[in-house]
This record gives structure tokens, C-alpha cells and sequence, in this order.
């Protein structure tokens, strides 16, 4: 499969705990998006990369969020000390121009 | 209010039915984006435009950039055509996508 892929694809946790999320996007592609999506809504930008650059973050990404994406190839999403707020899907996302391909998102579950 | 607003929020319609889902938005965009979820959260592109129409077998895709707003068409609709559809547009210079809140079609047989 050369799609994106994320692991894992469901997180349970406890609040304060700490989580990572990883993406792997497709191999060609430049670009790496995070969105969040809550329930009912859709999702919303957290923070983008170009290679290896992150080159924009959302206001919603809080200190408690970080991100990386060494080498330019996969991603990697932490979340701090986790709040029951946090519970959502994070969706990754990859491109080389301006057409999107999506992972199959995790779903965080903050107990 | 939203930069991109989707109208229905909720659609119910019996099969082969003819189906319209709105979108308008207020900034200025490079592309407007289709894409489909289905339960369970994976979200599959549909079309991206930028001016006219798009076609892909059923669905149809229309954009006016004067009135910003894009319509999606599915005609002969059918249950598997059951999803949440959302649009998005993405501006120039990094292509991040700002997504209206979707709209849930049911499709009944």
C-alpha cells in the first residue's frame, strides 16, 4: 500500500499522560499536513511542513503540541500532558502540489 | 462566521434521486476541494477546481469564483454514495486546507 499511513489508529489515554502520533506519508511528497477533527465538525489546520521545515502552526497548537518531521519523511505528532479536549482525530495529510492525500486518521480518546 | 460554509448541514434522499450540496466561501482561494468521509474517518479527494465544471462518473463538480461558491452534483444517487461531504479551499502560497463542517447525505433504497 503507498498510501499515507498513521500509527496508532486508536489511542486511549489517561489525562496528563503523553501521546505520539506518526504519519507516513507518500514517498514523493514534499509536503506533510496535521488537521484535528472533533466530532461533528470538520477538521482543522495544526501545522504543516515542507521537507523537513515546519513553516506554519496553528494558533489551536498550544505549547503542549509538538511536532516533527526529521529528514523529510515521516511525521511525528506529541501531545503533552493530554486534556480531555484533546480527545479527537488528528488526520495527516501529504502532497506534492496542491491535491491532498489523507491517512486514515487516529482517534485520541482522553479518559 | 465561517470562512467556508456548506449548505446542508444533513441530506435524506431515496435512491436515484438527483443531489446538490453547496458551498460557499469569502476569501480569495487557489483551488476549492471536494472530498468524501465515510464512517470511521478516512477522507478521499473528489475534485479539486479552480474555475468551471469537473466531472468523475456521477458526481459533478462546478465552481463559480466570481460568486465564490461550488456546488457538488451526484445524479442516480445511490446508498453507497452515503457519506459526510466536505469542502475545503486552499490559498495561495502553502495549500493548507480550511474545511467548511460537511454535509451528512443518507441515501435510502
Amino acid at each position: 500500500d503507498t498510501g499515507v499511513s498513521q500509527d496508532p489508529r486508536h489511542k486511549i489515554t489517561k489525562r496528563g499522560q503523553n501521546v505520539t502520533f506518526r504519519c507516513d506519508p507518500i514517498s514523493e511528497h514534499n509536503r506533510l499536513y496535521w488537521y484535528r477533527q472533533t466530532l461533528g465538525q470538520g477538521p482543522e489546520f495544526l501545522t504543516y511542513f515542507q521537507n523537513e521545515a515546519q513553516l506554519e502552526k496553528s494558533r489551536l497548537l498550544s505549547d503542549r503540541f509538538s511536532a516533527e518531521r526529521p529528514k523529510g519523511s515521516f511525521s511525528t505528532l506529541e501531545i503533552q500532558r493530554t486534556e480531555q479536549g484533546d480527545s479527537a482525530m488528528y488526520l495527516c495529510a501529504s502532497s506534492f502540489y496542491e491535491e491532498q492525500y489523507f491517512g486514515p486518521g487516529t482517534r485520541l480518546t482522553v479518559t | 462566521k465561517n470562512e467556508v460554509e456548506q449548505s446542508p448541514q444533513n441530506l435524506t434522499a431515496q435512491e436515484g434521486e438527483f443531489i446538490t450540496i453547496n458551498c460557499s466561501y469569502s476569501v480569495g482561494i487557489s483551488a476549492l476541494h471536494w472530498l468524501q468521509q465515510h464512517p470511521g474517518g478516512g477522507i478521499v479527494s473528489l475534485f479539486m477546481l479552480s474555475s468551471g465544471k469537473k466531472k468523475h462518473g456521477r458526481l459533478i463538480a462546478t465552481i463559480n469564483i466570481q460568486e465564490k461558491h461550488s456546488s457538488l452534483h451526484i445524479t442516480a444517487s445511490h446508498p453507497r454514495d452515503s457519506a459526510v461531504y466536505i469542502c475545503a479551499v486552499s490559498n495561495f502560497g502553502n495549500e493548507k486546507l480550511t474545511f467548511g463542517t460537511g454535509t451528512r447525505l443518507t441515501i435510502i433504497p
